[in-house]
């Protein structure tokens, strides 16, 4: 099955500085990568996704990378905001499956210091 | 939230007894989750579910059962709660399976702690 590495397992940044987490994935066939912010005490949310036919996507201040070959993708925050303080997840997937195939990484706490 | 509730939002209870969390959802998606957040493990599938009466196992079925007599209700047993199922439980949907635009929406847990 599926394996997702997911590092830093912390970071820390200065408001303002620019923040970048990446994450490997094992199966060739993945080709779905979503992102999920949680903040504390609350669920996972969807902030941005990509799939392997697009090598980068951007959102605002949030923007997302993909290299097929090397199997590996990566979340960028940039101007980083106190909001932006919040554990992060990433996830791969098949495109032919379900959320059920889904596999996550264990997660990035990241730390805005003011 | 995307009107999905999960209850109780914590508990406490002790090795053996059974425990059962309730997930509930107001938008009609036809498929439901249920995964357990533990540190360094992220989010794991306990078992979900496509359907009323349709489910099926994640990968860490053991020990936990659901049942889905509703679309609205998908519900998680632990028969015989064990201190290696002391975890924060998601339930999370989503409107469609394998497609592309469907993300997941979860609700803000479950706080379980087996004494």
């Amino acid at each position: 099955g599926e394996n997702v590495e997911q590092h830093p397992s912390t970071l820390s940044v200065q408001e303002g500085d620019s923040a970048v987490i990446k994450c490997t994935y094992s199966d060739s066939a993945s080709n779905y990568f979503p992102w999920y912010k949680q903040e504390l005490g609350k669920g996972p949310q969807l902030i941005i996704d990509i799939r392997s036919n697009v090598g980068e996507k951007k959102d605002q201040r949030i923007a997302v990378t993909l290299n097929k070959t090397a199997k590996h993708f990566s979340l960028h925050i940039t101007e980083t905001q106190p909001e932006d303080s919040a554990v992060y997840f990433c996830a791969a997937r098949p495109v032919n499956f379900g959320n059920e195939k889904l596999t996550f990484g264990t997660g990035t706490r990241l730390t805005i210091i003011p | 939230d995307a009107g999905i509730t999960q209850s109780p939002r914590h508990k406490v209870t002790e090795t053996g007894t059974p425990v059962t969390l309730r997930c509930h959802q107001t938008e009609n998606h036809r498929y439901m989750y249920w995964y357990r957040q533990d540190p360094g493990h992220g989010l794991r599938l306990i078992h979900y579910s496509y359907g009323v009466k349709d489910t099926d196992k994640g990968e860490v079925s053991d020990g936990y059962s659901v049942s889905r007599s509703k679309t609205e209700d998908f519900l998680l047993t632990l028969e015989s709660a064990t201190s290696s199922q002391t975890s924060v439980y998601f339930c999370a949907i989503s409107p469609l399976g394998a497609a592309y635009n469907s993300p997941l929406h979860f609700g803000n847990g479950t706080r379980l702690t087996v004494t």
